[in-house]
């Protein structure tokens, strides 16, 4: 089985801090996700990276960055976090585009 | 953009009864269509997922349908149990780049 894991579960930050979000997978997918969810918006693409170092923005990347230095790992960056960025942050794979998506337990975030 | 809509946002029913939950989307040029399900406070899990060029996919007791030309997919869930109750989303992935995903219906199911 596809192991999807998120460092965090639930993390506090406060308003200003740059914050990192860890995302790995064990099953040498191609391709990563970062999603945003709220309640009455679903889920939002934020970045999504194809390949080693090579990154795409979704939806919504204002005010994120990513980095993906190994295939296993696709970190979120907050530059600099504020309160609207309070949020359920799921990190998702799939082998190829168009393939199943495999998500993490989600990181539950909130910035005070 | 596509746009994916499902309805209706929550559903209660009696355990043993079948049921159907309803995914619409705008935009038929599609190349799959995914349904998840996803438990308070956890991720996502991958349910079943239809290529455009099938009608439906089976697993267990889920059933899921696509008719690409209305915009619409169903997942029927036969005989409910309350490890049901759960929240499903559908996801369409329009662009192969990314799906797009529905809100969700909420299922609870009454023991």
């Amino acid at each position: 089985d596809v192991k999807v894991t998120q460092s965090s579960r639930y993390l506090v930050k406060r308003t200003g801090e740059k914050v990192f979000l860890e995302c790995v997978q064990d099953m040498d997918h191609e391709n990563m996700f970062w999603y945003r969810q709220d309640p009455g918006l679903g889920l939002r693409l934020i970045y999504f990276s194809y390949d080693v170092k090579m990154k795409e923005k979704g939806d919504i990347p204002e005010g994120y960055s990513v980095s993906r230095e190994k295939k296993e790992r696709f970190s979120l960056i907050l530059e600099s976090a504020s309160t609207n960025q309070t949020s359920m942050y799921l990190c998702a794979s799939s082998i190829y585009l168009n393939s199943p998506l495999h998500f993490g337990n989600g990181t539950r975030l909130t910035v005070t | 953009k596509q746009e994916v809509t499902q309805i209706p946002a929550a559903l209660s029913v009696p355990e043993g009864e079948n049921l159907v939950l309803n995914c619409s989307f705008t935009d038929s040029a599609i190349y799959n269509l995914q349904w998840f399900r996803q438990d308070p406070g956890k991720g996502l899990t991958s349910l079943l997922l239809i290529q455009s060029s099938q009608r439906e996919q089976t697993s267990g007791r889920l059933n899921a349908s696509l008719d690409k030309s209305s915009g619409r997919s169903t997942l029927y869930i036969a005989a409910s149990q309350p490890g049901d109750s759960a929240t499903y989303l559908c996801a369409v992935s329009s662009t192969g780049n990314q799906f797009y995903f529905g809100t969700g219906t909420s299922l609870t199911v009454i023991p």
